[in-house]
């Protein structure tokens, strides 16, 4: 099956510092990519939209300056969280669609980073 | 219309009982639900799904029942088992869009 590999897993970081987590898709190409946050005990909530060669998507209400999504390439995603604080704390998570598989609609998720900032 | 409805939020059942998940939708252009399971500290994980042309998806023991008249799904597991504990989402998305939208969840923990 499609393996989708997130790293770090777990990150804590000082307030005002930036975090990179990356999202690799191993076994077939992403040119899309989806980012979410999920606060415990509640569902996923859709951060942004990342599109290979284009700029991301982002959802009503999520900073853009604040979440950085670079898609460089068929297989990477990257979320920077920037100027880190307390409230960015959370369990971040990518997904991906194959995109030699477009109408399944299947999505393949990384195994989530746990950020807190300190 | 985008919203995905999920019952109940929590669910505790006996070993070896039917585990029972529902979910309803209003959009009627999604044509893909799928149900994901996810375990505490890890990303979801696609569980079974299903297309709006067909009423009833088994595998192994989980079954999705659809109703397409009335935009509802829902996940039966059967012989539930301690280690299907964990959070289950359904979902519903538009093949021909990108966006999925999920559930609030359900946490059920089977009871040995």
């Amino acid at each position: 099956g499609a393996v989708v590999s997130q790293h770090p897993s777990r990150v804590i970081c000082k307030s005002g510092t930036s975090v990179k987590i990356e999202c690799r898709s191993l076994d077939f190409q992403a040119t899309t990519m989806f980012w979410y946050r999920q606060f415990p005990k509640q569902s996923l909530m859709l951060m942004a939209t990342s599109n290979e060669g284009s700029k991301a998507t982002y959802e009503q209400g999520v900073e853009k300056d604040k979440f950085l999504i670079n898609h460089a390439s068929l297989t990477l995603s990257t979320l920077t969280v920037t100027s880190a604080h307390p409230e960015d704390s959370s369990f971040y998570i990518c997904s991906a669609r194959d995109m030699g598989r477009p109408n399944t609609g299947e999505l393949f998720f990384g195994e989530g980073s746990r950020l807190t900032v300190l | 219309q985008q919203q995905v409805k999920q019952s109940p939020q929590s669910l505790i059942v006996q070993k070896g009982g039917i585990s029972i998940i529902n979910c309803a939708y209003e959009n009627t252009a999604f044509d893909y639900f799928p149900w994901y399971q996810q375990f505490p500290g890890k990303g979801p994980a696609l569980l079974i799904a299903i297309r709006p042309d067909v009423s009833e998806k088994k595998e192994g023991r989980f079954t999705i029942s659809f109703n397409k008249s009335a935009k509802q799904f829902s996940l039966h597991i059967m012989d539930s088992q301690p280690g299907d504990s964990a959070t289950y989402f359904c979902a519903a998305t538009n093949t021909g869009g990108f966006k999925t939208i999920f559930g609030a969840g359900t946490r059920l923990f089977v009871k040995a």
